[in-house]
């Protein structure tokens, strides 16, 4: 059971647009601790996607986008191509663990 | 170009310990933390804990307490993660990956390229 809950699957057609949700509580989202966010193409490392809440590392599409309401995180693929298949994990720190990194459960995107 | 170079696959036996190691190289190995995370077969991220080399502060995951020591070596810029008492359950891909200095409150960026280990009889 992650602290920080994600829908375990989504799916677009090609070109549509999707979001991934990630509900967290008040000792982490809602504390203000940043979420960030991670894409695992198959059989790959995870790479940073979102950090910040919103902020998107070099090389990274304007495509991706993350934003922040109360207690949880959404990230929005928009224009969603093939190869955005992967499995997304959103990330935050939560106070109540003596200080713990706490992971989201991670979201399959299938692209139709 | 910051790397983060782990070793090689391991299998060990139900009750031994693994030590995996992280070099780094491309930044000052000391300005930034050391995270580590696994991953299950066909599971999701799990934080284990992380290490400070500035000042070798620590924060561990909970579930592992006792079990698991995170140390570094400046002089190689390399950090190691230990695991003890090793169960079947362990079994997972383990990765290092750069984050904050002085907290683990930031993001991971870059990952290791994950470290395979297995423990079977």
């Amino acid at each position: 059971q992650s602290v920080l809950t994600q829908p375990p699957s989504v799916s677009g057609a090609p070109g549509q647009r999707v979001t991934i949700s990630c509900t967290g509580s008040s000792s982490n989202i809602g504390a203000g601790y940043d979420v960030h966010w991670y894409q695992q193409l198959p059989g790959t490392v995870p790479k940073l996607l979102i950090y910040g809440n919103n902020n998107r590392p070099s090389g990274v599409p304007d495509r991706f986008s993350g934003s922040m309401s109360g207690t949880s995180a959404s990230l929005a693929i928009t224009g969603l191509q093939v190869e955005d298949e992967a499995d997304y994990y959103c990330q935050s720190y939560d106070s109540s663990l003596s200080g713990s990194v706490v992971f989201g459960g991670g979201t399959k995107l299938t692209v139709l | 170009q910051v790397q983060l170079v782990q070793s090689g696959a391991e299998v060990k036996k139900p009750g031994a310990s693994v030590k995996v190691s992280c070099k780094t190289s491309g930044y000052i190995f000391t300005s930034y933390g050391v995270s580590w995370v696994r991953q299950a077969p066909g599971q999701g991220l799990e934080w284990m804990g992380w290490i400070s080399p500035y000042n070798g502060n620590r924060n561990y995951a909970q579930k592992l307490q006792g079990r698991v020591t995170m140390t570094t070596d400046t002089s190689t810029a390399t950090a190691y993660m230990e695991l003890g008492s090793l169960r079947s359950d362990d079994t997972a891909v383990y990765y290092c990956a750069r984050s904050a200095i002085f907290a683990p409150v930031n993001w991971f960026d870059p990952w290791g390229q994950g470290t395979l280990v297995t423990v079977s009889s």
